[in-house]
């Protein structure tokens, strides 16, 4: 299973993008990026997928790289009920078991 | 609204106890989880079924088992509760396939005094 890298912790101004990386440079050709979050004392929720091509839908926009080593998630427009752990997972070669990292710790600050 | 179910939300258990941590979800996926999450070792894959009666082991299964009677309903069992498992545990559920999305229930917070 390929494994991801990413920031401990981050930063981002209430009302301004946030973007957060992911590097994932053994990913294989037919594996997915997943973005998931958790809010404090409650289980991860999904966020936004995609293999190749950038995606886009009403909670955030995910950019992979041409050599889809990495990625960012982008958080248009930041809000304090934004502020929660993100974790960058890369699909499991066997069925649809997801292994998560440490993720990366977002604070939002007003 | 699509919907993973566990059985408590808070758990207070005895060492030695056998401990059954229910899980059930109504969308009828394939694919369900077990998973803990500890302070600082984030959330560790302890068992997955991919279909009724079917089980693989995760990363951390010593001292779990698990059983799938119904494709709704996923089971953990704490053969003899300890306190190193103490922890948060995680359902999860998704369909089969690369291009799914996994639901997740609200936990279950299990202390084993």
């Amino acid at each position: 299973d390929a494994k991801t890298t990413q920031p401990t912790s981050m930063d981002c101004a209430e009302g301004r993008a946030a973007n957060l990386p992911c590097n994932h440079s053994t990913i294989s050709g037919n594996e997915y990026v997943y973005w998931y979050r958790q809010i404090h004392s409650q289980g991860p929720q999904y966020i936004i997928h995609g293999l190749k091509n950038n995606e886009t839908n009403e909670m955030a926009s995910l950019i992979i790289t041409e050599d889809r080593k990495s990625s960012t998630l982008i958080l248009p427009h930041a809000t304090l009920r934004d502020t929660a752990v993100y974790y960058c997972i890369v699909k499991a070669n066997q069925g649809g078991k997801l292994i998560f990292g440490q993720g990366t710790e977002l604070s939002v600050k007003p | 609204d699509v919907k993973v179910t566990q059985s408590s939300r808070y758990l207070v258990k005895r060492t030695g106890e056998k401990v059954f941590l229910e899980c059930v979800q109504d969308m009828d996926h394939e694919n369900m989880f077990w998973y803990r999450q500890d302070p600082g070792l984030g959330l560790r894959l302890i068992y997955f079924s991919y279909d009724v009666k079917m089980k693989e082991k995760g990363d951390i299964p010593e001292g779990y088992s698990v059983s799938r009677e119904k494709k709704e309903r996923f089971s953990l069992i704490l053969e003899s509760a300890s306190t190193n498992q103490t922890s948060m545990y995680l359902c999860a559920s998704s369909s089969e396939g690369w291009n799914t999305e996994a639901f997740f229930g609200q936990g279950t917070r299990l202390t084993v005094v």
